[in-house]
């Protein structure tokens, strides 16, 4: 039982390289999400995903792009890195459990770095 | 958009003492009122929440309050183990798969 599965988990890169996060999850959830995670500052929402062919944006967007390539899977993508964009990353995903309620389920996250 | 803010940042107790996490939120039209731990490298996991129409529930060793009036919302954790030692999320929502998160609170458990 796999759950929400994030590629890859460590990442070096140079200012203004680009790159793609991977993230695919095996509960036939609806809705996808990524955040990152930085000290002090809690978890922001980058993007999400309510379900398949659709995305928007989050707290955060800014320097980023999102694919829902299918309903498993949501990519993350950086054009061009940016050091405030060292963080780690969380892929979600979530479907309602009744009553208006929605449980996330996370990854295990991506550590970026970008010099 | 709504507004959660908790506190305190960091906290430290000994073990078999209780904890207490606070939160309070913006939105009056908030309604799910969930708590997450995250343990070092890993990704924040659900550990207990609440709904708008209840007051209280436990699970164990841990509880949840909720006053609507005041708009806050607490975790307690009773007989602190080492292992409760995390980050610990509070985060509200409001008929909506989108959650609004705390900052976090790191709980250091000392043997």
């Amino acid at each position: 039982n796999a759950g929400v599965t994030q590629t890859p988990k460590f990442q070096v890169l140079k200012t203004g390289q680009s790159m793609t996060l991977q993230c695919a999850q095996d509960m036939n959830h609806n809705s996808m999400y990524w955040y990152r995670q930085d000290p002090g500052m809690g978890l922001r929402l980058i993007y999400y995903s309510a379900s398949e062919g659709t995305t928007d944006k989050g707290e955060v967007p800014n320097g980023y792009n999102v694919s829902r390539l299918n309903k498993r899977e949501f990519s993350l993508r950086l054009e061009s890195a940016a050091p405030s964009q060292t963080s780690v990353y969380f892929c979600a995903s979530s479907d309602e459990i009744g009553g208006g309620v929605w449980e996330l389920f996370f990854g295990e996250g991506s550590r970026l770095t970008v010099l | 958009g709504e507004n959660v803010e908790q506190h305190p940042s960091t906290l430290s107790v000994q073990e078999g003492d209780s904890a207490v996490i606070k939160c309070t939120y913006s939105d009056s039209a908030s309604n799910y009122f969930p708590w997450y731990k995250q343990e070092l490298g890993k990704g924040p996991q659900l550990i207990i929440d609440i709904r708008s129409n209840v007051g209280e529930k436990k699970d164990q060793r841990i509880a949840v309050t909720l006053n609507k009036t005041a708009k806050h919302f607490s975790l307690h954790i009773t007989e602190t183990q080492p292992e409760d030692s995390a980050v610990y999320f509070c985060a509200a929502s409001s008929w909506s798969y989108q959650l609004t998160f705390g900052k976090g609170t790191k709980l250091s458990v000392i043997p």
